[in-house]
């Protein structure tokens, strides 16, 4: 049982490049979450999809999109991306009313 | 909509000494109530949580917190810290009715000195 899992863990992008950070889960858990992380500014929450087939945005999702693929995976995208999106970027993963499992993080820093 | 202030954001600290890490909330409905610890280099895992019941909330690695709801408070408390007790700490809160979303505080980086 690996939890939740994030690929990849490190990233360096030139500014107006694109990616998709992946994100799975094997707990069979309905809701998934991407968060960014920024000094002093605790989680904030990107995207996240209740269930499979729906997505909803959060508090910050400008420059990003997001694909539930299916129950297990969750997918971010930048498009082009900016300095401003060098973070920390978390998946969580939770059953229905409960609290939610993090990933151990992936690293992306735009030059 | 909720929110949730963390007082502190350092708190240094001697080994084997108690420690308290402040969490305040703002809500107009009901909530659950969260503490994660994030140690260096890795994802948020979760420390305690109080969903109902009795106020006082017992937790991994010796920490609790309690609820009190007058002061909106949810405050985590250990009683001797260990070296190793060195991380950031998040405090959280959803609302019972939407759970499908945690609001964070800002964190509390705590450091354990020898």
């Amino acid at each position: 049982n690996a939890g939740v899992t994030q690929t990849p863990k490190f990233q360096v992008l030139k500014t107006g490049q694109s990616m998709t950070l992946q994100c799975a889960q094997d707990m069979n858990h309905n809701s998934m979450y991407w968060y960014r992380q920024d000094p002093g500014m605790g989680l904030r929450l990107i995207y996240y999809s209740a269930s499979e087939g729906t997505t909803d945005k959060g508090e910050v999702p400008n420059g990003y999109n997001v694909s539930r693929l299916n129950k297990r995976e969750f997918s971010l995208r930048l498009e082009s991306a900016a300095p401003s999106q060098t973070s920390v970027y978390f998946c969580a993963s939770s059953p229905l009313h409960n609290e939610q499992f993090f990933g151990p993080g992936t690293r992306l820093t735009v030059l | 909509a909720q929110s949730v202030t963390q007082l502190d954001s350092q708190v240094p600290v001697f080994e084997e000494a108690p420690v308290e890490l402040r969490c305040n909330y703002s809500s107009s409905v009901s909530v659950y109530l969260f503490w994660y610890v994030q140690y260096p280099n890795q994802g948020l895992q979760l420390l305690l949580k109080y969903l109902s019941g009795s106020t006082l909330v017992k937790g991994i690695n010796g920490f609790e917190a309690e609820f009190n709801k007058s002061q909106t408070s949810f405050h985590l408390r250990k009683p001797s810290v260990h070296i190793s007790d060195t991380a950031e700490y998040f405090c959280a809160v959803s609302d019972r009715k939407n759970t499908d979303k945690l609001i964070f505080g800002t964190g509390t980086r705590l450091q354990v000195f020898p």
